[in-house]
């Protein structure tokens, strides 16, 4: 019931073009859902993150789309470009009353090809 | 304002041995957390600390184990190795127990 389920596993995107990347989760009493940029050898950075009383929330060309009802969630990046090649995590927060204590999907590998 | 620090960077230990990380947070954070990334596994939580008081734990077995210092710093500790527990191990710091945490690159650790 903790789980969060990620997809694709890995993406290629043109440059210029626009990654998606899917969530979804099961447990309704997470209220904290950030995406996280990794980088080889670096630790995960936070791009963004959510609350489930917003539907959406963009910073730059990044956006998080959020549907309660079906318990999902959604990355979307804009004018990808090739550093944004990375991996991506989805996660999940908010329960035993801490958002420092994540569940995170499997991650997503993409790759802006020029 | 400096990252999160995690030493050593990368450790080789043999199974049965016991290692200690350590983690200083950013200047002014009080909470650290802790999480293991292996291939396999992804991105797991091991324990979270905040004002020197567990308030989170893991599915981790008792081998794991943590604390943290007066002045936030924390260190982990894994005794009787095992194969399996070769992996990046991530510290994170928040100003609390809350949102946006901050990662470190982490100790790669290898148990040969």
């Amino acid at each position: 019931q903790q789980q969060v389920k990620q997809s694709p596993q890995s993406l290629i995107v043109q440059k210029g073009g626009i990654s998606i990347i899917n969530c979804a989760y099961e447990n309704t009493a997470f209220d904290y859902f950030p995406w996280y940029q990794q980088f080889p050898g670096k630790g995960p950075a936070l791009l963004i993150a959510i609350r489930p009383d917003v539907s959406e929330k963009k910073e730059g060309r990044f956006t998080i789309s959020f549907n309660k009802s079906a318990k999902q969630f959604s990355l979307h990046i804009m004018d990808s470009q090739p550093g944004d090649s990375a991996t991506y995590f989805c996660a999940a927060g908010g329960l035993s009353g801490t958002a420092s204590k994540l569940t995170f999907g499997t991650g997503t590998r993409l790759q802006v090809t020029l | 304002k400096a990252g999160v620090t995690q030493t050593p960077r990368y450790l080789i230990k043999t199974r049965g041995q016991q290692v200690t990380l350590s983690c200083s947070p950013i200047s002014g954070h009080r909470s650290v957390s802790w999480y293991q990334q292996t291939p396999g596994q992804g991105l797991q939580f091991l324990f979270e600390y905040f004002s020197e008081t567990q308030r989170n734990k893991g599915n981790f077995p008792g081998r794991f184990s943590g604390r943290q210092f007066s002045n936030s710093r924390s260190e982990m500790n894994v005794s009787t190795l095992e194969l399996g527990d070769s992996a990046l191990y991530l510290c994170a710091s928040s100003f609390t127990t809350g949102e946006k945490l901050f990662f470190g690159s982490g100790t790669q650790l290898s148990v040969l």
